[in-house]
C-alpha cells in the first residue's frame, strides 16, 4: 500500500523566514514523489518532482530514501507562498500503480508580512 | 494548449437528476483521471483511463459512470446522487504508463447535490 504523511496541517511563518514542509511516505518499491500547490481559487498545480531535481519559486525538495522523506524547503518565505501544499506519490512509469497519485493530507502555509 | 478544461464550473442538481461533467485536454496525453476533493481534504482518485480504456476504478459507486469517447475527452455521468457526493470534481491528464509525466489538473467542477 502507498501512503503519504504530512504531519503539519497548518504552518505559519513570517516573511523572510525559512520554511520546511514535512512529508514522509510508505511504498514498497521506487516511487515518484511530487509536491503540488493550490493557491486560493486556483487549480492544483505541480510545484516540484523529485526526478527533476530543480528549484521552482525558490523551493527545493530532496528525496531521502533512508528516512523515506521528501521535505519541501525554502530559505526565505514570501507572502505569495501562502497556499495549500500537497505531497504526493506515484509508482514508477511502467508499473501498475503509475498515475495512481496518492496525496498527503496537505499543509496550509501562511506567510505573514 | 497546456490546459485541462472542465465544464461546467458549478453544478447544482437534485437527487433524481441526471447530469454530466466534461473534461477536455489537447496536450496529447493518453491518460485521464477523475478525482474527488472535499473541502480542505486531498483529492481522492476515482477513475483512470489509459489509451481510452478504463484501467483503474477505485470502487466508486455505480451512480458515477465515466466515459472516454476519444483521447481528448473525458466525461463523468451522474445519476441518483446523494448529498454527500457534493464536492469538487477534478479532471487530470498525463502521459500513460511507460512515460514519466506529472498530472495536469483542471480547475474542477464544484458539484452541489440537493
Amino acid at each position: 500500500a502507498q501512503r503519504v504523511t504530512q504531519p503539519e496541517k497548518l504552518l505559519s511563518v513570517f516573511k523572510g523566514a525559512p520554511v520546511e514542509l514535512k512529508c514522509n511516505y510508505s511504498y514498497s518499491g521506487s516511487p515518484e514523489l511530487f509536491w503540488y500547490v493550490q493557491y486560493s481559487r486556483q487549480r492544483l498545480q505541480l510545484l516540484l518532482r523529485h526526478i527533476s531535481r530543480e528549484s521552482i519559486k525558490g523551493f527545493t525538495a530532496d528525496l531521502n530514501k533512508g528516512e523515506t522523506s521528501f521535505h519541501l524547503k525554502k530559505p526565505f518565505a514570501q507572502e505569495e507562498d501562502s497556499a495549500m501544499y500537497y505531497c504526493a506519490l506515484s509508482g514508477r512509469p511502467g508499473g501498475t500503480s503509475y498515475g495512481k497519485l496518492t496525496f498527503g493530507q496537505g499543509t496550509i502555509l501562511t506567510v505573514h508580512p | 494548449d497546456t490546459e485541462v478544461t472542465q465544464t461546467p464550473k458549478h453544478l447544482v442538481m437534485g437527487m433524481t437528476n441526471k447530469k454530466s461533467l466534461k473534461c477536455e485536454q489537447h496536450m496529447g496525453h493518453r491518460a485521464m483521471y477523475w478525482y474527488k476533493q472535499k473541502a480542505k481534504k486531498p483529492p481522492e482518485l476515482m477513475f483512470v483511463y489509459s489509451y481510452e480504456k478504463l484501467s483503474i476504478n477505485e470502487s466508486v459507486p455505480s451512480r458515477f459512470s465515466p466515459e472516454c469517447p476519444n483521447s481528448s475527452l473525458l466525461n463523468l455521468h451522474l445519476h441518483a446522487l446523494q448529498p454527500e457526493d457534493s464536492a469538487l470534481y477534478l479532471c487530470a491528464s498525463s502521459q500513460p504508463r511507460g512515460k514519466s509525466s506529472p498530472l495536469h489538473f483542471g480547475n474542477g467542477t464544484r458539484l452541489t447535490v440537493t
